[in-house]
């Protein structure tokens, strides 16, 4: 059972737009910087946004993050069927002191 | 370009250490976070420590009593020892870089995959 609480699964047609939540609590997302990132199948995971709504250079600005109170949200739009992966939302609880990672979220592009 | 390697045994027995080291090639890395994540067959991400670049530690409490992390900024490696360990540290082992949040890790390694059996 992980403390950041995301879907299990999402789908969505190609070009289409999907966005996948994160929902923590005032010890983690509250008031910490959330990231997000995307793993392949066989692959390390990718850092797709930092500080809650930042990419890294050579991330496509189709994907993007926000966070509101206790939740986060990564949206991806134009999907491609490259962006099947497992996305997993992470940030720091102050009250663990521990990194903390979502369960995963597998996006299917139908 | 930065590359992150790690490297260790791929089959370690119950009740015995792991040690794994992470080299990093192809230049420096500024960065403040220097952590290993782990990732158990088809489950999630967990994060096991880091080391702070002014050489502060901080471990996942559930597993602080068992593990170690170091590092030798000479050779540019990265070091995680796990004692005593069990079935249930079975994982793929990542090293993973964040220049300066804690868990935006920027850099990461390709992962080796360790197995605790008999």
């Amino acid at each position: 059972q992980s403390v950041l609480t995301q879907p299990p699964s999402v789908s969505a047609a190609p070009g289409q737009k999907v966005t996948i939540s994160c929902s923590g609590s005032s010890s983690n997302i509250g008031n910490q910087y959330v990231s997000w990132y995307q793993q392949l199948p066989g692959t390390a995971p990718k850092l797709l946004i930092y500080d809650n709504t930042e990419r890294p250079s050579g991330i496509p600005d189709r994907f993007s993050g926000s966070k509101s109170g206790t939740s986060a949200t990564l949206g991806i739009t134009g999907l491609q069927t490259g962006d099947e992966a497992d996305y997993y939302c992470g940030t720091w609880d102050s009250s663990l002191s521990v990194v903390i990672f979502g369960g995963g979220t597998k996006l299917t592009v139908l | 370009q930065v590359q992150l390697q790690e490297s260790g045994p791929g089959l370690v027995k119950p009740s015995e250490t792991l040690s794994l080291i992470c080299t990093v090639s192809g230049g420096s890395i500024s960065a403040e976070y220097w952590s290993w994540v782990r990732q158990p067959p088809g489950k999630g991400l967990e994060w096991i420590g880091f080391i702070h670049y002014r050489g502060s530690t901080k471990y996942n409490p559930s597993l602080k009593s068992r593990v170690s992390i170091s590092r030798d900024t000479s050779r540019n490696q990265l070091s995680l020892n796990l004692r005593s360990v069990t079935a249930a540290d079975t994982a793929v082992y990542y090293c993973a870089i964040a220049p300066s949040t804690a868990d935006a890790f920027k850099f990461w390694g390709p992962g080796t995959m360790v197995t605790v059996s008999p």
